[in-house]
């Protein structure tokens, strides 16, 4: 059983399409988040919700538009897409209410802007 | 502000060598701390994690880290380093405000000699 699952795994597009990548946790999680790793592998939250409400948005452009649906997913999508925008996204989710912010991440989604 | 610092860019060891990962913080109230592994084209796995206690923590695969209050430290070690070893490894810092979100260093690679 996948705990948290993202799709799609690879995703090459061309510059000013959109796209949205997938997310979804079977852990019965409230808190979702999609980091970005970049070419040089730093990680940076771009999004959180909890409860399908946004708690953090970490000056991201507003061509990315997280959405909650329900609490088991977190999808993102990407509108005119940039070359910049190439990199690693990750979910992951966790449970607040363990007081330790274990967050558990995704397999990710490499984004090749061409 | 938040950060994590992880001064090795790049660390080689010999198999069967001991290896130790260095990490360094930077937050106003109790840390917590995470380890997490990400090997090549996969997501991240926890190794381990320190919340309060016992300031010694096991993780998986051998792992330890010890948390050093006074000099805001959370280093990673292994006593007998194995080939499959050879990842990224980054250490994180967990905020307990609303955010509930990661403060990643910017990972070390480490490379194992046969």
């Amino acid at each position: 059983d996948t705990a948290v699952s993202q799709t799609p795994k690879y995703l090459v597009t061309q510059m000013g399409n959109d796209k949205s990548i997938k997310c979804e946790q079977n852990l019965g999680h409230d808190t979702m988040y999609w980091y970005k790793q970049d070419s040089k592998k730093f990680l940076k939250i771009m999004f959180s919700y909890n409860n399908k409400e946004l708690i953090i948005n970490e000056t991201v452009p507003n061509r990315f538009s997280p959405k909650s649906p329900d609490k088991a997913h977190l999808n993102l999508h990407i509108n005119s897409l940039e070359l910049g925008d190439s990199a690693v996204y990750f979910c992951a989710s966790s449970d607040p209410g363990t007081l330790n912010n274990e967050q558990f991440f995704g397999p990710g989604t490499r984004l090749t802007v061409l | 502000a938040q950060s994590v610092t992880q001064p090795d860019i790049h660390i080689t060891v010999s198999e069967g060598a001991s290896l130790e990962l260095r990490c360094n913080y930077s937050y106003g109230a109790t840390p917590y701390l995470f380890w997490y592994v990400q090997s090549p084209g996969q997501g991240l796995q926890l190794l381990l994690k320190y919340f309060s206690g016992d300031t010694l923590v096991q993780g998986i695969k051998g792992f330890e880290a010890e948390f050093k209050r006074s000099q805001s430290s959370f280093n990673l070690r292994k006593p007998s380093v194995h080939w499959s070893d050879a990842a990224e490894y980054f250490c994180a810092v967990g905020l307990m405000d609303s955010s509930y979100k990661l403060i990643f260093g910017s990972g070390t690679r480490l490379l194992v000699r046969p």
